[in-house]
């Protein structure tokens, strides 16, 4: 079955970077894109971007650009996804998901909560 | 790119029917057959219920139907169970290869 892993928890500093992972297994990894999509506590979802697993292609939400980062190895089958500059607004779970042609995510990983805080 | 409109909850008796409606604009729900339905329960990732409009994945209750007429979707469930209760996303391409979501639907099964 497939089945998308996530790293865990991480709380930075603003200022800082991290980088979230996203292991996925049960299908062929080049077959799908993965979205990002994350949730600020008590919130509603927020696509971030997405990347073509075949060939690297990315397209990111405009208030992102910039400060985003997404990228696949394909050898391990894993997606990362970087965010630069954080702020205490960015605190969110992160979630990846498999989706197909970056029109709707199909399966989704266990979410990532990222806290922002001095 | 303000997110498409949902109401922010409703709620209806086991066995009853209810419709969410979501409200976008000429840019992206108007535009695109490209409308999927997320139902998340709390501390749970979101999990996909309709996708193109009215498609079912493999697995998803035949009680939750999707269509969409102009810059409106809808998502309706049949039969409410109470495992229904849950948070309800819509979510449309909007062009330009991107996606915009719902502010989301708490509904409960009273």
């Amino acid at each position: 079955q497939v089945q998308l892993v996530q790293s865990g928890a991480e709380v930075k500093k603003p200022g800082a970077s991290v980088k979230v992972s996203c292991k996925a297994s049960g299908y062929t990894f080049t077959s799908y894109g993965i979205s990002w999509v994350r949730q600020a506590p008590g919130q509603g979802l927020e696509w971030m971007g997405w990347i073509s697993a075949y060939n690297g292609n990315t397209n990111y939400a405009q208030k992102l650009q910039g400060r985003v980062t997404m990228t696949t190895d394909t050898s391990t089958s894993t997606a990362y996804m970087e965010l630069r500059s954080l702020r205490s607004d960015d605190t969110a779970v992160y979630y990846c998901a498999a989706d197909g042609s970056g029109t709707a995510p199909i399966y989704w990983g266990q979410g990532t909560l990222v806290t922002v805080s001095s | 790119q303000s997110a498409l409109t949902q109401p922010a909850s409703v709620s209806g008796s086991p066995g009853q029917s209810i419709t969410i409606s979501c409200t976008g604009t000429s840019s992206d729900v108007g535009s695109y057959n490209l409308v999927s339905w997320y139902q998340q329960h709390p501390g749970k990732a979101p999990k996909l219920m309709i996708y193109e409009v009215s498609k079912r994945p493999s697995g998803v209750s035949n009680r939750f139907s999707g269509s969409k007429s102009g810059n409106t979707a809808s998502l309706t469930i049949s039969g409410l169970q109470a495992e229904d209760e849950a948070d309800y996303y819509c979510c449309s391409y909007a062009g330009s290869s991107t996606l915009r979501f719902g502010g989301g639907t708490k509904l409960t099964v009273l």
